[in-house]
């Protein structure tokens, strides 16, 4: 099955600093691939997502990168602000015939500090 | 609009007890899922539904645990004679369909199996 690497598992940065999170995925297959940001002590939630057709994709501060013949994503953030400060996780799927699972990475405890 | 509610929030059981936790979805998702939040790890896939059928259980950690899905909508996750290693979140996540449908999640159920 599908396996997700995430590091660092801890990052701290300045605020006005990047940040940034690398995965690994072992299945060639994996098409799609959401990060998801989650707050103490709530749920999480889906902040950027990319598909295997393209390599990047832009949200204001937000920026995930893909390179499908390493297998691997990476999110960006910029000019990162304290409300930054979460745990945040990739994720990969594969869209047709995959049954349908996110597989997880083990997260990344960003903390921005002022 | 609503969005996906779990009950019950926080649940504390003896060993060898059975527990039953509930997932409401956003109204008109057909897609919902299961996953466990071990302390300080990423969440563990246990279970999809499409309606009411289950076309995924890969995840299910063993057979004490077990889903439903009934009417298309609210599902239980039971855990029969509890263990202590099941201690964890549980989060229920629901999305429109399937494939790149943004999967929303519920506040989770925080289980501690003394």
């Amino acid at each position: 099955g599908e396996n997700v690497e995430q590091h660092p598992s801890t990052l701290s940065v300045q605020e006005g600093d990047s940040a940034v999170i690398k995965c690994t995925y072992s299945d060639s297959a994996s098409n799609y691939f959401p990060w998801y940001k989650q707050e103490l002590g709530k749920r999480p939630q889906l902040i950027i997502d990319i598909r295997s057709n393209v390599g990047e994709k832009k949200d204001q501060r937000i920026a995930v990168t893909l390179n499908k013949t390493a297998k691997h994503f990476s999110l960006h953030i910029t000019e990162t602000q304290p409300e930054d400060s979460a745990v945040y996780f990739c994720a990969a799927k594969i869209l047709t015939g995959g049954g349908n699972k996110l597989t997880f990475g083990t997260g990344t405890q960003l903390k921005v500090e002022l | 609009g609503a969005g996906v509610s779990q009950s019950p929030s926080n649940k504390v059981t003896e060993k060898g007890k059975d527990v039953e936790l509930r997932c409401d979805p956003i109204s008109g998702h057909t897609a919902l899922y299961w996953y466990r939040q071990s302390l300080g790890q990423g969440l563990e896939f246990l279970i999809y539904f499409q309606g009411n059928s289950a076309p995924d259980k890969s995840g299910l950690p063993s057979d004490r645990f077990s889903a439903e899905r009934t009417g298309g909508s609210v599902s239980t996750l039971t855990i029969q004679r509890t263990q202590q290693e099941d201690s964890a979140v549980y989060l229920c996540a629901s999305s429109l369909s399937s494939g790149t449908d943004t999967q929303y999640f519920g506040p989770g159920t925080r289980l501690t199996v003394l």
